[in-house]
């Protein structure tokens, strides 16, 4: 079957660094997104991942282990408005076709000043 | 347009009425796909068009969802016979089709509230 996990919660303090957990089962893999999502808002695209490694962008950084079928994304410098909903998917190839995404629940990030 | 447009933003309607949602995606964006958020929840796939290709209905949760695209652009999503069940935010997703790197752009969604 197909399962993507993160945990449901978490909370920080402005100007920290949070680390946010996704691991995944998934038949086929073809890449990792995340996205964020503000509440009552769409979710918008943070960052990509098909190959091992670190992917950096300002603030935000995206890691893949596609042999330990795990990811996780980093926020430095913590603002208050990174609070959001951050959510991981998975391209599988076996899900019917190679461009539907499957989701996580989403991580709820508070932080807090 | 610049991004995905949806409309109405916001829809309250008496349970067993029909209602129609609205999607024009990003010029260009051969993929669409609809999805149903509910509080607290992940995202539920309902549908996907890709150019004139037959559509992925699997995500469908009946028969009274149907969702058409016409000219391989704007598409609707009809509920019939509106339940309860169905209020949710029903969010509207477009894509290149080429490459693998290319991730969703969502509109802001349809709240649809069934009273």
């Amino acid at each position: 079957g197909q399962n993507i996990d993160q945990p449901t919660e978490m909370t920080a303090t402005e100007g920290a660094i949070v680390q946010i957990n996704c691991t995944y089962q998934t038949s086929g893999f073809n890449g990792l997104f995340w996205y964020q999502q503000h509440a009552g808002e769409a979710p918008t695209f943070l960052s990509y991942n098909v190959l091992d490694g670190l992917e950096e962008k300002g603030r935000f950084s995206s890691f893949l282990s596609r042999s330990k079928g795990y990811s996780y994304l980093l926020l430095k410098e913590l603002q208050m408005k990174d609070s959001a909903s951050y959510l991981c998917a998975v391209r599988d190839f076996n899900a019917g076709n190679n461009r539907k995404l499957i989701w996580g629940l989403g991580t709820s990030l508070a932080v807090n000043p | 347009g610049a991004g995905v447009s949806q409309s109405p933003s916001n829809k309250v309607t008496e349970k067993g009425k029909d209602v129609e949602l609205r999607c024009d995606p990003i010029s260009g964006h051969t993929a669409l796909y609809w999805y149903r958020q509910s509080l607290g929840q992940g995202l539920e796939f309902l549908i996907y068009f890709q150019g004139n290709s037959a559509p992925d209905k699997s995500g469908l949760p009946s028969d009274r969802f149907s969702a058409e695209r016409t000219g391989g652009s704007v598409s609707t999503l009809t509920i019939q016979r509106t339940q309860q069940e169905d209020s949710a935010v029903y969010l509207c997703a477009s894509s290149q089709h080429t490459g693998t790197n290319y991730g969703y752009t969502f509109g802001s969604g349809t709240r649809l509230t069934v009273v």
